[in-house]
């Protein structure tokens, strides 16, 4: 079936230390994914981070990246230099382009530490 | 950014009870959402709703299951007679138009059924 599998959380760092969050997928229904990072910050509801619809390409938003590859179906999110306020839950989801349903992973809390 | 209103935040009800939840979308946005989550789990997905019909269903989405928009009101998540195994964290979410688009989510309503 189509899922997402994402690093288990917690995660802590170090704040100005680089963090990556792997994400891979299985898109069985789904030709041509689109994957997305959202973020959940404390207290607040969920928002996207970042998207790529195409295959090669790279996203990036607030310092974080994400490169899709399709050869290792996996959307890792990184950033060189994290902040205390990146603390928040951190989602990998795909979505097809005919349809309307997005499939996230558990999520992964990450813990910026000053 | 945009945001998406949900009503309660959270609620406690007796098993067999009616609940309704709300959800007050973006307003130009066309397209909405219903997603679930159980404690410790991931967010599923429950319905997609559109021009005032349903367009696509999980199997989540039970038969005490209904979603309704009447005109220039909430988008809302009936579940009447609510079970036990109901209790989650319900996320309303929309989006401009569908496939593949950005989805704005709201914080979530709690339901705890007793």
């Amino acid at each position: 079936g189509d899922s997402v599998t994402q690093t288990e959380g917690p995660v802590t760092v170090s704040e100005s230390e680089s963090l990556i969050i792997n994400c891979t997928y299985s898109a069985t229904s789904i030709a041509y994914p689109n994957l997305f990072w959202y973020v959940r910050y404390p207290g607040e509801g969920l928002q996207l981070l970042l998207k790529v619809i195409t295959a090669g390409q790279k996203g990036s938003s607030r310092g974080f990246e994400a490169t899709y590859n399709k050869e290792t179906t996996s959307f890792h999110l990184q950033k060189a230099s994290v902040q205390e306020s990146d603390s928040a839950v951190y989602y990998c989801a795909l979505g097809g382009h005919s349809n309307n349903r997005i499939f996230f992973g558990d999520g992964t809390q990450l813990v910026v530490k000053p | 950014g945009p945001k998406v209103l949900q009503i309660p935040s959270h609620q406690i009800i007796d098993m067999g009870q009616m609940v309704t939840l709300n959800c007050d979308p973006v307003s130009n946005h066309l397209y909405f959402y219903w997603y679930k989550q159980i404690l410790g789990q991931q967010m599923e997905f429950l319905v997609n709703f559109y021009n005032g019909k349903v367009m696509e269903k999980s199997k989540l989405f039970k038969d005490q299951f209904s979603v309704e928009r009447p005109d220039g009101s909430y988008f809302t998540l009936k579940i009447q007679p609510t079970a036990l195994e109901d209790s989650a964290v319900y996320f309303c979410a929309s989006s401009t138009t569908g496939a593949g688009n950005t989805l704005y989510f709201g914080e979530g309503s709690r339901l705890i059924v007793v």
